[in-house]
C-alpha cells in the first residue's frame, strides 16, 4: 500500500527566504506526482504535475523535482511572500493499473510567510 | 469552462437526515473522483468514475453512501442517516485519464 509522508508537518520562514518542502512515498512504480496548494477552508490548487519520466517541473518561482527511485520529491519556492502562506500537498498516482488509477495524498506542510 | 463546480459549498444538517452533494466536472474530463478530508489531513479517496462506470469504491464508503454519474457527466455523492463522524469536507476532482487533477472548491458538511 502506497504511503506519502510531508516532512516538517508546519514551518514557519521570513518573507523573501527561498525554502523546500519535502515528500517522500514508499512504492517508487508511480504514473506521475503533483503538488497542490490549499487555502484554509478551500479546495485544492494544482501547482505542479510531474510526469514518472521526468526529473523536475518549474512554475514561476515554484520548482519541483522527483527522484523515483529513492521515493523523493521536493518543492522549491523561491523568494518567499506573505501570499505563499497555505497547505501544501503532494499526492502520487500510482502506475497505470485498471480500476487503481486514483491520488494517495500526504498530510501536508502548513506554510506560514512571516512579513 | 471554469472548472470544477461543487455544490453546495456548506451543508449543516441533523444527525439521521439524507444529504445530496453535485460535482460538474470539466465537460471534456472523463474521470471523476471524490475525496474526503478531515481537518489536519489530506484527502482520502472515497470513489472514481469512468464516464458513467463506477471503477472503484473505498472501503471507507459506506452501506449509507452512493454515488451516481448519470450520463458521464455531473456526480452526486449522497450520504443516508448521517452521523457525526461523516462531518468533513468532500472534495471532487476530475480528469481526462491521468493528465492531473482538477479539484472543485468542495462541500463543508457539518453533522449537528
Amino acid at each position: 500500500k502506497q504511503e506519502v509522508t510531508q516532512i516538517p508537518a508546519a514551518l514557519s520562514v521570513p518573507e523573501g527566504e527561498n525554502l523546500v518542502l519535502n515528500c517522500s512515498f514508499t512504492d517508487s512504480a508511480i504514473y506521475n506526482l503533483q503538488w497542490f496548494r490549499q487555502d484554509p477552508g478551500k479546495g485544492l490548487t494544482s501547482l505542479l504535475l510531474i510526469q514518472s519520466s521526468q526529473r523536475e517541473q518549474t512554475s514561476g518561482r515554484l520548482n519541483a523535482s522527483l527522484d523515483k527511485s529513492s521515493g523523493r520529491s521536493t518543492l522549491y519556492i523561491a523568494a518567499s511572500q506573505p501570499g505563499d502562506s497555505a497547505t501544501y500537498l503532494c499526492a502520487v498516482e500510482p502506475s497505470s493499473n485498471f480500476g487503481n488509477e486514483k491520488l494517495t495524498f500526504g498530510t501536508g506542510t502548513r506554510l506560514t510567510i512571516i512579513p | 469552462d471554469t472548472g470544477v463546480s461543487q455544490n453546495p459549498r456548506h451543508k449543516i444538517t441533523k444527525r439521521g437526515q439524507n444529504v445530496t452533494f453535485r460535482c460538474d466536472p470539466i465537460s471534456e474530463h472523463n474521470r471523476l473522483y471524490w475525496y474526503r478530508q478531515t481537518l489536519g489531513q489530506g484527502p482520502e479517496f472515497l470513489t472514481y468514475f469512468q464516464n458513467e462506470a463506477q471503477l472503484e469504491k473505498s472501503r471507507l464508503l459506506s452501506d449509507r453512501f452512493s454515488a451516481e454519474r448519470p450520463k458521464g457527466s455531473f456526480s452526486t455523492l449522497e450520504i443516508q442517516r448521517t452521523e457525526q463522524g461523516d462531518s468533513a469536507m468532500y472534495l471532487c476532482a476530475s480528469s481526462r485519464d491521468s493528465y492531473g487533477y482538477t479539484f472543485g472548491s468542495g462541500t463543508r458538511l457539518t453533522v449537528v
